[in-house]
């Protein structure tokens, strides 16, 4: 059974740093990019990142680069998504999503989400 | 890169068809077959529904089908059950450098 299991819920300080992770389980690892969609409160879904298996190549939206890093440790499955000085506005739940390494390929499995909560 | 244009919300009685509409442009939606849907019910997280346009994965009702025409795709629900009533997000590949550019998202509400 495919699997991509989160690290737990997040409660922050503005200006704080975090790195969240997802580990990929019931499926060849190598086949298949890791990336992160974030939801907002009440939001839609926008995808922000995405690391190949060896985590050589990498693609960010507009909008999330140079804000957050996505890296890859092949040698335990895991992707993570990382911020340096997290913000108010960074308040989401992300899910980590997996596609197979090919153009054009579907998200086709989603993590249960890690809620992160940015708040003085 | 804006997201791409679903109706905020549509309704139908159960055994009804509705149809969702997802507008974009010639850089995305227009110009791939890369257009997938997904169901997400409150609280847990989104379910792939239709790929490559109108293809469904394995478990996915044949109730559910999808369409494009030029920059518009569509998702279709046939014979609407109850528990179809959920948000529905379409998106498509923009690109190498743009691989999921999503819709604003629909509700369905089942009468």
């Amino acid at each position: 059974e495919v699997q991509l299991v989160q690290s737990g819920a997040e409660v922050k300080n503005p200006g704080e740093s975090l790195k969240i992770s997802c580990k990929g389980s019931g499926y060849t690892f190598d086949n298949y990019w890791l990336g992160w969609v974030r939801q907002m409160p009440g939001e839609g879904l926008e995808w922000m990142a995405i690391i190949s298996p060896s985590g050589s190549d990498n693609r960010y939206s507009p909008s999330s680069r140079g804000q957050v890093t996505i890296s890859v440790d092949r040698s335990i499955s895991t992707a993570y998504l990382q911020w340096t000085s997290l913000k108010a506005s960074d308040t989401a739940i992300y899910y980590c999503v997996r596609r197979l390494a090919k153009t054009g390929a579907p998200i086709d499995y989603w993590g249960q989400g890690t809620l992160v909560t940015v708040s003085s | 890169q804006s997201a791409l244009t679903q109706p905020r919300s549509v309704s139908g009685s159960p055994g009804q068809s509705v149809t969702i509409s997802c507008t974009g442009t010639s850089s995305d939606v227009g110009g791939y077959i890369f257009v997938s849907w997904y169901q997400q019910h409150p609280g847990k997280a989104p379910r792939l529904m239709i790929y490559d346009v109108s293809q469904r994965p394995s478990g996915v009702p044949d109730r559910f089908s999808g369409s494009k025409f030029g920059n518009t795709a569509s998702l279709t629900i046939s014979g609407l059950q109850a528990e179809d009533e959920a948000d529905y997000y379409c998106c498509s590949y923009a690109g190498t450098n743009l691989p999921y550019v999503f819709g604003t998202g629909t509700e369905v509400i089942v009468l």
